[in-house]
């Protein structure tokens, strides 16, 4: 079966940095991705990592290690419109056009 | 560019009556996926089509939701009957490709509130 696990609420003040956690089990890993959530709006693309490292992308990077099971999104310079929730999914193990999704992170940014 | 399309973006509806949502991906798009999201279960993948023909539908939850895909340019999902249990947000969702990788692009979303 396939399990993911996310903090449910974090906060955070505008300008620091913030890690955001995601572990999983999978028993076939065929990558995994982060989404970005505003309340009340639909899930944007964020990163898509398959080997494990860190990968950049402006203030935002994600980091993988399939050995461990372990995923985090790094926001850095936080703004207050980076508040929103953060979702972890994976590409299921029979099938990868389906994605399976954690529950989200909620970000609340602080001034 | 157009993104996915969802109609309506509320609805509010008595049990037992039938709902209709609508979608229209992505021009050139040639999967598309219906997703349920409620804050207990989060985000769950109902049904999705490639090229029209629906691929897997395991995760409907009963008999009483049907997907349907005329055309590559539009899908709806309906509940009949529809109950309380049934309010959520559903998402329509359209990508290109075959690839487990491929990005998955998200419509606004209908609001469903069944009373």
């Amino acid at each position: 079966g396939q399990n993911i696990d996310q903090p449910t609420e974090m906060t955070a003040t505008e300008g620091a940095i913030v890690q955001i956690n995601c572990t999983y089990q999978t028993s076939g890993f065929n990558g995994l991705f982060w989404y970005q959530q505003h309340a009340g709006e639909a899930p944007t693309f964020l990163s898509y990592n398959v080997l494990d490292g860190l990968e950049e992308k402006g203030r935002f990077s994600s980091f993988l290690s399939r050995s461990k099971g372990y995923s985090y999104l790094l926001l850095k310079e936080l703004q207050m419109k980076d508040s929103a929730s953060y979702l972890c999914a994976l590409p299921h193990a029979g099938n990868n056009r389906k994605l399976i999704w954690g529950l989200g992170t909620s970000l609340a940014v602080n001034p | 560019d157009a993104g996915v399309i969802q109609s309506p973006r509320h609805e509010v509806t008595e049990m037992g009556q039938e709902v209709t949502l609508r979608c229209k991906p992505i021009s050139g798009h040639n999967s598309l996926f219906w997703y349920r999201q409620t804050m207990m279960r989060g985000l769950e993948l109902l049904i999705y089509f490639n090229n029209n023909v629906p691929i897997d539908d395991s995760g409907m939850p009963e008999d009483r939701f049907s997907a349907k895909m005329p055309n590559a340019s539009f899908s709806t999902l309906k509940i009949q009957p529809s109950e309380p249990r049934d309010s959520a947000v559903y998402f329509c969702a359209s990508s290109t490709g075959t690839s487990g990788s491929d990005t998955q692009y998200f419509g606004p979303g209908t609001r469903l509130t069944v009373l």
